[in-house]
């Protein structure tokens, strides 16, 4: 299948510093990025769909403003989590799909974030 | 809006048995399709089973298999001849054809014993 990797797996930052999460789709062209987020012991939820080379597209109660999303080729997307703060510390998983088809996406590992 | 719900926080399964996580959905659309996907320790989330919900017959993937029954909007995964490999979190998840956004359920955690 096809492979999405996310860099880094595990980040630490002080609290008022911004932390950038990549996310990578190694062997295919991925049109459409997804960004989730995964408290402990609970569900992923969607953050954000972010299109090669468009605006994201935020899930209700997301702050843009504070979750910056940029997906300026189609191998690439990060997510800027801006002036970190300790609630902010989750698991960030982002996923991406081959454009056209019905194909499924695929997931990168995660990033545990953890603001200090 | 859709909702997913998985109502067995944790289930337990003595190796080579075989054991039922159960999911239930709500969808107000007529064309979505349903999921499991399994994370475990390492976090990454891997495919399991996937189902069209246009299609009556139940999905199969070797040991994994689904009970899919659309009317009462449930959507079991059956896991067959258990291996300590299969220890992980197991999550429902359902998107709407046309759109990629997937909504996961809460999770089912389930143990293998040896």
């Amino acid at each position: 299948g096809a492979v999405v990797s996310q860099h880094p797996s595990r980040v630490i930052c002080k609290s008022g510093t911004s932390v950038k999460i990549e996310c990578r789709s190694l062997d295919f062209q991925a049109t459409t990025m997804f960004w989730y987020r995964q408290f402990p012991k609970k569900s992923l939820m969607l953050m954000a769909t972010s299109n090669e080379g468009s605006k994201a597209t935020y899930e209700q109660g997301v702050e843009k403003d504070k979750f910056l999303i940029n997906h300026a080729s189609l191998t690439l997307s990060t997510l800027t989590v801006t002036s970190a703060h300790p609630e902010d510390s989750s698991f960030y998983i982002c996923s991406a799909r081959r454009g056209g088809g019905n194909t499924e996406a695929f997931f990168g590992q995660g990033t545990r974030l953890t603001v200090v | 809006a859709q909702t997913v719900t998985q109502s067995q926080p944790e289930m337990s399964v003595q190796e080579a048995e075989t054991v039922t996580l159960s999911c239930t959905y709500d969808t107000s659309e007529s064309d979505y399709y349903l999921f499991w996907y399994k994370q475990p320790p390492s976090r990454q989330m891997i495919l399991v089973i996937r189902q069209e919900a246009y299609k009556q017959q139940n999905a199969t993937e070797n040991r994994f298999s689904v009970n899919f029954q659309k009317a009462a909007k449930s959507f079991s995964l059956k896991i067959s001849d258990s291996q300590l490999g299969d220890a992980a979190m197991y999550f429902c998840a359902c998107r709407t054809s046309g759109t990629y956004k997937y909504i996961f359920g809460t999770g089912t955690r389930l143990k293998v014993l040896a």
